[in-house]
């Protein structure tokens, strides 16, 4: 089974200022990674997905994200974050190949707070 | 909008109650999942339906009975729950239970239990 490690709990940081978050997972096989945003009132909607192919994965609203297997991490990026990016936002991995390989495992989700 | 539509948004319940939470999915989609989300803990994945069969149960308690009907809705029964079932539950569907198959989430259900 897999799990998922999000680092940071709660960042704050002022509009264009740019964003990180760290997310490592743990399973040894191959994997589907997502990062899912939950705005506030808001259903959890997909910023990106890495399958296979190119590790830089490039999503919604400016958001990249990548995979780097050597580390087990899938940390996403933005260069200058806007007021409107305030939103918690998870990880999910899901392995490939697994007698479970349906199933996503979240991290616990990064709450991210700009202020204008 | 995902597709994914989720009733009642809110629910109070005491503890002896018989409630019910919907899900719709208007996606053509084959797999429907729920899941429960609480403050800071991962999602934790409750129950999965693919083609209308359960395929999993994760070990959920009994007061909580899953209901698929047919692909496009998902029912989770819920009967003599404890406060710390409260959480917000979420429901989602994907093409089918195959890998390569991104989840749509609904909008959830906050429920609280006095």
């Amino acid at each position: 089974a897999q799990s998922v490690s999000q680092h940071n709990h709660h960042v704050i940081l002022s509009e264009a200022a740019s964003l990180e978050l760290g997310c490592n997972y743990s399973y040894g096989g191959t994997v589907n990674l997502f990062w899912y945003v939950q705005y506030p009132g808001q259903h959890l909607q997909l910023l990106l997905k890495y399958f296979s192919g190119d590790p830089l994965v490039k999503g919604i609203k400016g958001f990249e994200a990548e995979f780097i297997k050597s580390k087990f991490s899938f940390n996403l990026r933005k260069p200058s974050v806007q007021w409107s990016d305030t939103a918690e936002y998870f990880c999910a991995v899901n392995g490939v190949g697994d007698s479970n390989d349906y199933k996503l495992s979240f991290g616990a989700g990064t709450t991210v707070t700009v202020r204008a | 909008e995902t597709g994914v539509t989720q009733t009642p948004r809110h629910l109070v319940m005491g503890m002896t109650n018989k409630k019910s939470l919907k899900c719709e999915q208007h996606l053509g989609h084959n797999a429907m999942y729920w899941y429960k989300q609480s403050a800071k803990k991962p999602l934790e994945l409750m129950f999965v339906y693919n083609f209308k069969e359960q395929t999993e149960n994760n070990s959920v308690p009994s007061r909580f009975s899953p209901e698929c009907p047919n692909s496009s809705h998902l029912f989770l029964h819920l009967h003599t729950l404890q406060p710390e079932d409260s959480a917000l539950y979420l429901c989602a569907s994907s093409q089918d239970e195959g890998t390569l198959r991104e989840q749509f989430f609904g909008p959830g259900t906050r429920l609280t239990v006095l």
